[in-house]
């Protein structure tokens, strides 16, 4: 049974950095053909991607935001930390993390709860 | 970039049937995938590689792709497949996972 599950602050000021965990189980992120993406939705809009850390460490990131974004295994192997430079309002969302499926092509399977983190002074 | 459109809304009666289309230039090379997202709720999805549905999925839902056009049926929509449906793909290039717009889908 896969399970993933967000964590981190829910309000940044503007300017900061954000942290996410995504803490999941039930599958390994060594095993080929595996990743751990991150998707945010803002209020009331459309889905987002962010980016995809692959089984191998490979990673690939939305070219909007890219020079925004890191993402990482974290020392426990069953977590994936995003992190987000420079906040802005703009980017209050939800965010989610969620288990990949990496073949022919990439698509989400499984998908965290979703953590709503708010920038505001 | 790459953009997938999605219509705004759909309405059906109970037991009718709802087709929510997704356009976008490289759905003839690449598959479509589709998200159905309750209110409140994370995103569950329901029709991947244009067509198959996942364990757990009800028959009713099907998907479809024609050229640049990706189709997510629901026959005999009920009450409760009211929700938000979110197709997503890859650009040309495979670098590149793009949701669409979204619809949301009214069931009265």
């Amino acid at each position: 049974q896969i399970t993933l599950k967000e964590s981190g602050p829910t309000l940044v000021k503007p300017t900061q950095t954000l942290t996410l965990t995504c803490t999941f189980s039930g599958f390994s992120l060594s095993t080929p053909g595996v990743g751990v993406g991150w998707i945010r939705q803002p209020p009331g809009k459309a889905l987002e991607w962010l980016a995809l850390l692959y089984w191998d460490d490979a990673k690939r990131f939305s070219p909007s935001l890219k020079s925004r974004l890191t993402i990482t295994k974290a020392t426990s192997k069953n977590q994936v930390v995003l992190t987000m430079t420079y906040m802005d309002p703009v980017d209050t969302a939800t965010y989610y993390c969620t288990h990949s499926v990496i073949g022919a092509q990439t698509f989400y399977d499984y998908w965290g709860q979703g953590t709503l983190v708010t920038v505001s002074s | 970039s790459y953009e997938l459109t999605q219509p705004p809304s759909v309405s059906v009666s109970p037991g009718q049937t709802a087709r929510i289309t997704c356009s976008g230039d490289a759905l003839p090379k690449k598959y479509a995938y589709w998200y159905q997202q309750k209110s409140g709720q994370a995103p569950v999805l329901v029709i991947y590689e244009d067509r198959k549905r996942p364990s757990g999925i009800p028959e009713r839902f099907s998907g479809s792709s024609s050229g640049t056009m990706a189709t997510l049926t629901i026959s005999g929509a009920q009450v409760e497949d009211e929700a938000d449906y979110h197709c997503y793909s890859t650009d040309s290039s495979g670098d590149r996972d793009v949701f669409g717009t979204g619809t949301k889908v009214t069931v009265l």
